[in-house]
Order: structure tokens, then C-alpha cells, then sequence
């Protein structure tokens, strides 16, 4: 099956421009993470989603950066009047039980977001 | 809060060499303990994990011991390829389904 897709791959914005982007998460997993990870870093926790409810936005490092889901299913992570330093790779993962006791978190290949 | 410390590389070994990335952590409660894998051009893989106190995660030759007194999730190989070089995240997670907390990723680079 299908796994996490984002896009776009790639996306250079200037300075002062808004963002949009997109995640398409496995099918029927309730869960959705946004993560941002800067170069050379590790990724760093943005947001949470249980279906449509947005459940934990405490990562999200400004009120420039707004997250939604309205349908439970597709996420859209979108940046306003972007800086410099929101340069970044912006990774989604979507969860879901693998079993009774199993959960696991599956990540998209990520956006990679260059403000010039 | 949780965090995670990992060795800081690059690491270069020769193939068919031991390989070990320390990994130490600091979280409340008990925390489910990962080792994700990024190789070039591709997304995060999780690799393999442990989720209490003794348990041995393994997977691709891979192992990492869950050492609670230590605080503690080296990550070792007996025999690295070529093909293991990559990117390597130490993470840790409380509570079943919620967020990760990366290290900073050790990135190992195996020459023939």
C-alpha cells in the first residue's frame, strides 16, 4: 500500500511569502505529527492531530505556522510571511496500531523549504 | 522535559567493522525507546525498538539494549556494509501514541 506523501518535494519561497504544504497520511491511521528538522538536526515535534482534532501545538514556534486536518484524513501545514530560519525539512508521520500493543509512527519522505 | 543525546559523528568505519553509537536519554515516566534510520534521498525508517526496562530491539543485524539504569540505547552492529551508511536518530516517545524526541542523528559512513 501507499505510504505518507507530501508536497511538494521542494519549495523556495521568499522571505515575506506564505507556505502551504501538504501531507496525504496512510489510509485510515488516526494519528498525524508534524516535525520540522533543521539541517544537520534532529526533527523536532510541531503538532499533533487525532483524526480532526488538532490535540497538542505546543512545538509550533510561532503564530506564523498554522496546522489543520478538517476531514480527519489530508493535513496542510502552512507558514505565514516566512523567515529565514523557517528554512527547514518539514516531515509528516502518520500512526496507527500495528497490533494490540504495537504502535508505530510512519514518516513521509518531507518537504525541504528554502526562504531565500 | 525528554531529551535525547546521541554521539555526534561523522562515524567512518572500514566495512566488516564493530559499530556503536551511544545514545543516552532523560524523559518522565518510562519511555518506549527507538533507533529510526534515514539513508540518502529517502525518509525516516524506523529501525528497531524497545519499549521496557531489558528488552533487546534487533533488526538487519542491528541490535540496542534498553538499559534503564544507564538511562541507555547504544546502538551496535557486528559487521558493517557499504549500504548501512546513513543518517542514525536515537528517539524516545511517552505514552503510546504520541510525539517522538530525536537526538541530533550520528551519521555513519562505512568505506570498502
Amino acid at each position: 500500500g501507499a505510504g505518507v506523501s507530501q508536497s511538494p518535494r521542494y519549495k523556495v519561497a521568499k522571505r515575506g511569502q506564505d507556505v502551504a504544504l501538504r501531507c496525504d497520511p496512510i489510509s485510515g491511521h488516526v494519528s498525524l505529527f508534524w516535525y520540522q528538522q533543521a539541517l544537520g538536526q534532529g526533527p523536532e515535534f510541531l503538532t499533533y492531530f487525532q483524526n480532526e482534532a488538532q490535540l497538542d501545538k505546543s512545538g509550533l514556534p510561532s503564530d506564523r505556522f498554522f496546522a489543520e486536518r478538517p476531514e480527519g484524513s489530508v493535513s496542510t501545514l502552512k507558514i505565514q510571511r516566512t523567515q529565514q530560519e523557517d528554512s527547514a525539512v518539514y516531515l509528516c508521520a502518520s500512526g496507527s496500531f500495528r497490533d494490540r500493543d504495537s504502535y508505530e509512527q510512519y514518516f513521509g519522505p518531507g518537504t525541504r523549504l528554502t526562504v531565500t | 522535559g525528554n531529551s535525547v543525546t546521541q554521539m555526534e559523528g561523522p562515524v567512518t568505519l572500514s566495512e566488516e567493522a564493530f559499530l556503536t553509537i551511544n545514545c543516552t536519554y532523560t524523559a518522565t515516566g518510562y519511555p518506549s525507546l527507538f533507533w529510526y534510520v534515514q539513508y540518502p534521498g529517502e525518509g525516516l525508517q524506523l529501525l528497531l525498538k524497545a519499549t521496557k526496562a531489558d528488552d533487546k530491539g534487533s533488526n538487519k543485524g542491528f541490535e540496542a539494549t534498553y538499559r534503564k539504569e544507564t538511562t541507555s540505547f547504544h546502538l551496535e552492529k557486528g559487521s558493517v556494509q557499504v549500504s548501512d551508511s546513513a543518517v542514525y536518530f536515537c528517539a524516545l516517545r511517552t505514552g503510546t501514541a504520541s510525539k517522538l524526541t530525536f537526538g541530533t542523528g550520528t551519521r555513519l559512513q562505512v568505506t570498502l
